[in-house]
């Protein structure tokens, strides 16, 4: 089974630090992407990456960037954390051509910023 | 720009009944994906199905079946004899072939199967 796995279950972290939240996956996969969950909201695009070392913006991306330097890893920064960025944090990946179906996505970690 | 609405919030059924789901979205692509998706209380989404926009015919798996209706822009999903497993936030999506084909999702539908 494809295995997405998100560093930290829950996360804690004071306004202004510098916050990673990591994700690796194990099946090689080309697509990997970050969203965020906020009730009533849904799930909102923050940036995605099709290779290492590339990425895109999503539909929220502002106060967030990536990072790619290994096929596997797909880190999410923020470089400074704010409170309105506390929320449900989701990583996924995707072998298939981006959009078509990507069927794997790590549990979440669940960012609380104090 | 792309839209998914699950009007449904949250909806409650006792244990063996059928539920459906609803799902409506916008887009002006006439090719696309639909996506339903579950996730249950451990958080992590489990994909259920994809859907071609060309594809209109109904799908069932097992207790699942989904009805999409392009006519109506909706996508609905059907959990027959509902069980307490079954229990979990089901979210819609639409994906744009053209471009980055970003994934649009709606906002969930909380659905709690009681004993």
């Amino acid at each position: 089974d494809v295995k997405v796995t998100q560093s930290s279950r829950y996360l804690v972290k004071r306004t202004g630090e510098k916050v990673f939240l990591e994700c690796v996956q194990d099946m090689d996969h080309e697509n990997m992407f970050w969203y965020r969950q906020d009730p009533g909201l849904g799930l909102r695009l923050i940036y995605f990456s099709y290779d290492v070392k590339m990425k895109e913006k999503g539909d929220i991306p502002e106060g967030y960037s990536v990072s790619r330097e290994k096929k596997e890893r797909f880190s999410l920064i923020l470089e400074s954390a704010s409170t309105n960025q506390t929320s449900m944090y989701l990583c996924a990946s995707d072998a298939s051509r981006p959009g078509t179906g990507f069927g794997t996505f790590g549990s979440g970690t669940r960012l609380t910023v104090v | 720009a792309q839209k998914v609405t699950q009007a449904q919030t949250e909806i409650s059924v006792v244990e063996k009944e059928d539920v459906t789901l609803d799902c409506v979205y916008e887009t002006r692509d006439t090719t696309y994906y639909l996506f339903w998706y579950k996730q249950p209380p451990s958080g992590e989404l489990v994909f259920l199905i994809r859907r071609n926009s060309f594809d209109e015919q109904n799908e069932i798996s097992g207790r699942y079946s989904w009805n999409f209706q392009k006519s109506t822009s909706s996508f609905n999903f059907t959990i027959t004899a509902s069980q307490v497993v079954d229990s979990a936030v089901y979210f819609c999506a639409l994906s744009e072939v053209s471009g980055y084909q970003k994934v649009t999702f709606g906002t969930g539908t909380k659905l709690q199967v009681i004993p």
